[in-house]
């Protein structure tokens, strides 16, 4: 069990549909993030969040749309994704930016047919 | 460009002491060394962090060289359930990224 739950854990969506990922924590951090990790590849850095706003986007295709509704939500908004965007999504939540660690949730794993 | 350099993979003996080394020769004074580990299809976990000091934990022992340019991850006695990549990160506390290398997948064997 970890302490940032990522929904669903699996999702299959075709080349045309809008989905979306959904994280949430409850443990005060005021700091998220998106990762993408391919298989037998570390994850990647997409986009982090600082009290609601965004201050890192790692240069992301717009068919990958963020969103922080509030400190303890975390959306990532899909459309028009490719098949090579199959990957595991891992979500993330730290304090405000200090030496304190990131925690992570156990992804979505995301199929694009 | 990588951070950090480690050796693709490793085995250990169950039982055994497991010593996870890590290359950061260009970390910069305000950066810290971060250890997670990931077993297969789950999210990584943070094991440990350090600046300068040794530290430990009840999962494990950092030990970061005096010039800080390299540091050793020690799991005590290594058991089947250690088994995953272990990632070793240097991130500047006050910045946002974290931002992961190839890491070294360690093998526990019986």
């Amino acid at each position: 069990d970890t302490e940032v739950t990522q929904t669903p854990k699996h999702l299959v969506m075709g080349m045309t549909n809008k989905k979306s990922l959904k994280c949430e924590q409850h443990m005060g951090h005021r700091a998220m993030y998106w990762y993408k990790q391919k298989a037998k590849k570390p994850p990647e850095l997409m986009f982090v969040y600082s009290y609601e706003k965004l201050s890192i986007n790692e240069s992301v295709p717009s068919r990958f749309s963020p969103e922080c509704p509030n400190s303890s939500l975390l959306n990532l908004h899909l459309h028009a994704l490719q098949p090579e965007d199959s990957a595991l999504y891992l979500c993330a939540s730290s304090q405000e930016f200090s030496e304190s660690p990131l925690h992570f949730g156990n992804g979505t794993r995301l199929t694009v047919t | 460009d990588a951070k950090t350099t480690q050796p693709p993979s490793m085995d250990c003996a169950e039982g055994r002491a497991a010593n996870l080394p890590c290359n950061h020769s260009t970390i910069s004074g305000n950066e810290y060394v971060y250890w997670y580990r990931q077993i297969h299809s789950q999210g990584p976990q943070y094991i440990i962090h350090g600046l300068k000091n040794n530290e430990t934990n009840e999962m494990a022992s950092l030990i970061i060289t005096e010039d800080r340019k390299s540091s050793t991850l020690i799991l005590p006695h290594a058991t089947l359930r250690d088994t995953a990549v272990y990632y070793c990160i240097v991130r500047v506390a006050i910045k946002g990224d974290m931002r992961f290398g190839a890491g070294t997948r360690l093998t526990v064997k019986p």
